[in-house]
């Protein structure tokens, strides 16, 4: 079947204007989340959906980050007013409820700030 | 805090030769998972191998197997007979039991020469 796909490839903005990335997990899915890896960094935690329960926004680095995921599918994730530091590899997995750590990674997002 | 750290940025082995690619992690947890994923030139992030912390038996996946040292807080990754098709990032990851997130490393950049 169909793995995690993620749109679009690669984006590139100014500074200060808005994005948005999207991300469709593999159907039937659950869980779903959203990691950002910066050059030369491991990934980092942004946010986590499950089902129709409250999101973990912990690793949201600033307000300006916030993420929706509508019907317990698709989700995309939006930057407001891009700054140069949010450049990176922006990455979403998704995961059957209940195996843990079986996260099925999508081939990311590079977004480019200028 | 949960911290992981992979300690070798670049490696660097012959084509059918082994490697062990090196992760310490630090945590107050006793229950948790580790993993090893690996991220092709593609972007995508492809899970290697997964060890559960209560388990003594170390996994093996083929020409993939761990040394996982719970004392040590520490888990390598062996490839064996390596082949071409094994240059890629690879990169270690924890989670705590019930967390919501993996947390990783910074990864190492592993090149086999033919």
């Amino acid at each position: 079947g169909a793995g995690v796909s993620q749109s679009p490839s690669n984006k590139v903005t100014e500074k200060g204007k808005d994005v948005e990335l999207r991300c469709d997990p593999i159907s039937g899915h659950t869980a779903l989340y959203w990691y950002r890896q910066s050059l030369g960094q491991g990934l980092e935690f942004l946010i986590y959906f499950q089902g129709n329960s409250a999101p973990d926004k912990s690793g949201l680095p600033s307000d300006r980050f916030s993420a929706e995921r509508t019907g317990g599918s698709v989700s995309t994730l939006t930057i407001q007013r891009t700054q140069q530091e949010d450049s990176a590899v922006y990455l979403c997995a998704s995961s059957l409820t209940g195996i843990l750590g079986e996260q099925y990674f999508g081939p990311g997002t590079r977004l480019t700030v200028t | 805090a949960q911290t992981v750290t992979q300690s070798q940025p670049e490696m660097s082995v012959q084509e059918a030769e082994t490697v062990t690619l090196s992760c310490t992690y630090d945590t107050s947890e006793n229950n948790y998972y580790l993993f090893w994923y690996k991220q092709p030139p593609s972007r995508q992030m492809i899970l290697v191998i997964r060890q559960e912390a209560y388990k003594q038996q170390n996994a093996t996946e083929n020409r993939f197997s761990v040394n996982f040292q719970k004392a040590a807080k520490s888990f390598s990754l062996k490839i064996s007979d390596s082949q071409l098709g094994d240059t890629a990032m690879y990169f270690c990851a924890f989670m705590p039991t019930g967390a919501n997130n993996l947390f990783f490393g910074t990864g190492t950049r592993l090149t086999v020469i033919p």
